[in-house]
């Protein structure tokens, strides 16, 4: 069966500082994986999603950025946070050969900047 | 402009006490509609996908149907383990391409099931 990982599950960062979160899959091959924001209140916003290593697509501009270095591991970054950084991001998953796309969530990392 | 929009916000139930969410979307062509449930500080654990008006899934105390302009979970005579925000998502074929599966998910419903 396949699992999805997410680290780490709980971050408190300053204004400016770096951001690492990672996500890693596993029990599937080539999935299509993606990085959602949660903001209390409202409807997850999808940030970035990607079909294959190396292949990233955003939908939103902002200060984040990811990378997918490894066929099922998908990194969310920034180079200097925002306190509108702040809120819950969620990696989720999904396979190729299903259409539409059920999409299966990480149990998500809390991040807050001050 | 609102792709889906769920009812209500948030539901208070007694226990055994059966009711309906709402989940009503305005794409155009729907490719599915899914329905997630998520606990507090958790991800969304995946329920259902319906795919076409008048198709109907059930799970446990759940039950999910969809016609052309929205969708039901039904949850009948609920325990307190039932209460979870419940989110609703659409995928809708005139953004499917090759590259690209954008989700639309609603802002939620959080049921509370009192004992």
């Amino acid at each position: 069966s396949q699992t999805i990982h997410q680290w780490p599950a709980t971050l408190v960062q300053p204004v400016g500082s770096p951001l690492s979160l990672e996500c890693t899959v596993e029990g599937t091959s080539n999935p299509n994986l993606y990085w959602y924001r949660q903001a209390a209140g409202r409807g997850l916003q999808l940030l970035f999603y990607s079909v294959g290593i190396g292949q990233i697509s955003s939908e939103v501009p902002q200060n984040l950025s990811a990378s997918r270095p490894q066929d099922r591991q998908f990194i969310l970054s920034s180079k200097k946070l925002l306190l509108s950084d702040s809120g819950f991001y969620l990696c989720a998953w999904s396979l190729k050969q299903i259409k539409p796309y059920e999409q299966y969530f990480g149990p998500g990392t809390r991040l807050t900047v001050t | 402009e609102d792709q889906v929009t769920q009812s209500p916000e948030a539901l208070r139930l007694q226990e055994g006490e059966s009711s309906s969410l709402n989940c009503s979307y305005t794409v155009s062509g729907l490719r599915g509609l899914f329905w997630y449930r998520q606990d507090p500080g958790k991800g969304p654990e995946f329920l259902f996908t319906l795919y076409s008006a008048g198709e109907e899934k059930e799970k446990e105390r759940l039950k999910a149907t969809l016609t052309k302009k929205e969708s039901f979970l039904h949850i009948t005579a609920p325990k307190p383990e039932d209460s979870a925000t419940y989110l609703c998502a659409v995928q809708a074929k005139e953004n499917y391409t090759i590259t690209g599966n954008q989700f639309y998910f609603g802002t939620g419903t959080s049921l509370t099931v009192i004992p």
